[in-house]
C-alpha cells in the first residue's frame, strides 16, 4: 500500500461541475502539495499547506491533520481543468523535503 | 525566464549508452531534486541536493550519478542505459528543505531503444 492514496484514479465531469479530489497519508508530514500537470507534462506546483485551507481563483485545498486527509476542490469546472493531479506528502523533521507522491488523479472535463 | 530549465526535453538513445541530462534554476533557491516519473506517471525522488551537498539519495542504481557543480545547477549523468530507465525525469527547486513549495523543470523525456 502506498504511503499517499489518492481517490479516484479517474475523474470525468462537466463543465461547471464542483470536482473534489481526496488525499489519503500514513506518514508523518510538515506539508501536503497539491501538483498539477498538464498534458503536455509540465509540473505546476498548486498549494502547499500544513493546516486548514487555502483558495486561489477556483481552487480550493483543505486539510485535516488529525485524520491525514486533504481534498482538493475545484468550483464550476472547465475543460482547461483537465489535467493530472496529485497530490504529495512532505516529509517533515530532517528529511530535507523529500516527497512522497500519491498515484494521481486523471481529471477530464468535457465542454 | 525560465525558473527551472531542463536539457534535453527529449532524449533517445540506445541501451549501453551513457547520457547526462542537465538542470539549471535561476531562481536562487539551494535545494534541488531529481524525479523519475514512470509510464503510469508515478513519480518518485531519485536524488536531493542542498548547498550542492548530497541529501537524499534513494534506492537508484549507482548507473545514476547526479552532479552539483554549483547550487543552481543539479545534473545527471546514467551509465549504461537500460531498457527500464525510459522515464521522464523532473527536476525541482526549492529555497530551504521542508517549508517551502518547490518548482518544477519541464522534464526530461528519456526513451531506451
Amino acid at each position: 500500500k502506498n504511503e499517499v492514496e489518492q481517490s479516484p484514479q479517474n475523474l470525468t465531469a462537466q463543465e461547471g461541475e464542483f470536482i473534489t479530489i481526496n488525499c489519503s497519508y500514513s506518514v508523518g508530514i510538515s506539508a501536503l502539495h497539491w501538483l498539477q500537470q498538464h498534458p503536455g507534462g509540465g509540473i505546476v506546483s498548486l498549494f502547499m499547506l500544513s493546516s486548514g485551507k487555502k483558495k486561489h481563483g477556483r481552487l480550493i485545498a483543505t486539510i485535516n491533520i488529525q485524520e491525514k486527509h486533504s481534498s482538493l476542490h475545484i468550483t464550476a469546472s472547465h475543460p482547461r481543468d483537465s489535467a493530472v493531479y496529485i497530490c504529495a506528502a512532505r516529509a517533515g523533521g530532517t528529511s530535507y523535503g523529500k516527497l512522497t507522491f500519491g498515484q494521481g488523479t486523471i481529471l477530464t472535463v468535457h465542454p | 525566464d525560465t525558473a527551472v530549465s531542463q536539457t534535453p526535453k527529449y532524449l533517445v538513445t540506445q541501451m549501453g549508452n551513457d547520457k547526462s541530462i542537465k538542470c539549471e534554476q535561476n531562481l536562487g533557491h539551494d535545494t534541488m531534486y531529481w524525479y523519475k516519473q514512470d509510464s503510469k506517471k508515478f513519480l518518485k525522488i531519485m536524488f536531493s541536493y542542498n548547498n550542492k551537498e548530497l541529501i537524499i539519495n534513494e534506492t537508484v542504481p549507482n548507473r545514476f550519478s547526479p552532479k552539483s557543480p554549483d547550487k543552481a545547477h543539479l545534473n545527471l549523468h546514467i551509465n549504461s542505459l537500460e531498457l527500464g530507465d525510459s522515464a521522464v525525469y523532473f527536476c525541482a527547486s526549492s529555497l530551504g528543505g521542508s517549508s517551502q513549495p518547490q518548482h518544477f523543470g519541464d522534464g526530461t523525456r528519456l526513451s531506451i531503444l
